[in-house]
């Protein structure tokens, strides 16, 4: 069955640095989220991406976050200057006709 | 996103039907009622969706009142790989890719 793949699973960083987590979701799927999830609370959409550009964010997603899907396979997120609120488990998700499959994430640690 | 009411948790014996409730008496005539589980931290995986009819995949059944106003989610028989956060979600469809809206959900604890 295919699957979305995110990697780091696991990434460190100082306060302040930049982060950049990878996904590559399925490849005909049509649209693309990063979502995230705080220790101990709910799923939270972040962004979704459809035909190269952003097409609806929260706000959560400030001047801070930026995506990119530069190659046409792989979909990132960046967190220019990481705060210690932004630990959390991130999570990327892809779509075509129904049912979104979610990657199994990528735990950020901002220390 | 139409609200979703879930109880907070709720135990199964391993075996046996889960039958998990859900109500979403604001649901909209073009919303979906959607269900997804998250496996300790994992991401969250589909599980089964219905407009109108029952449903049924090879995961689990969806019965959906006739008012539309709440919905049950079958899982027929509980393994303990099924303890999870299950997740109702009244949902536009993925068309003009709506984003989902996750609640609280209903932690599930299968039990041998």
């Amino acid at each position: 069955e295919p699957e979305v793949t995110q990697t780091p699973s696991h990434q460190v960083t100082q306060m302040g640095q930049e982060v950049i987590l990878r996904c590559v979701p399925i490849s005909n799927h049509l649209y693309f989220y990063w979502y995230r999830q705080i220790l101990g609370q709910k799923v939270e959409f972040l962004v979704s991406f459809y035909n190269n550009e952003i097409s609806e964010k929260s706000e959560i997603f400030d001047d801070q976050f930026s995506v990119e899907r530069p190659d046409g396979s792989n979909f990132t997120l960046k967190i220019r200057s990481t705060k210690l609120e932004d630990s959390a488990m991130y999570f990327c998700a892809s779509v075509m006709n129904y049912g979104y499959t979610f990657g199994s994430g990528t735990r950020l640690t901002v220390v | 996103d139409a609200k979703t009411t879930q109880p907070t948790s709720m135990d199964c014996a391993e075996g046996r039907a889960a039958n998990l409730p859900c109500n979403h008496s604001t649901i909209s005539g073009n919303e979906y009622v959607y269900w997804y589980r998250q496996i300790h931290s994992q991401g969250p995986q589909y599980i089964i969706h219905g407009l109108k009819n029952n449903e049924t995949n090879e995961m689990a059944s969806l019965i959906i009142t006739e008012d539309r106003k709440s919905s049950t989610l079958i899982l027929p028989h509980a393994t303990l790989r099924d303890t999870a956060v299950y997740y109702c979600i009244a949902h536009l469809g993925e068309a003009a890719g709506n984003k989902l809206t996750f609640g609280g959900g209903t932690r599930v604890l299968v039990k041998p």
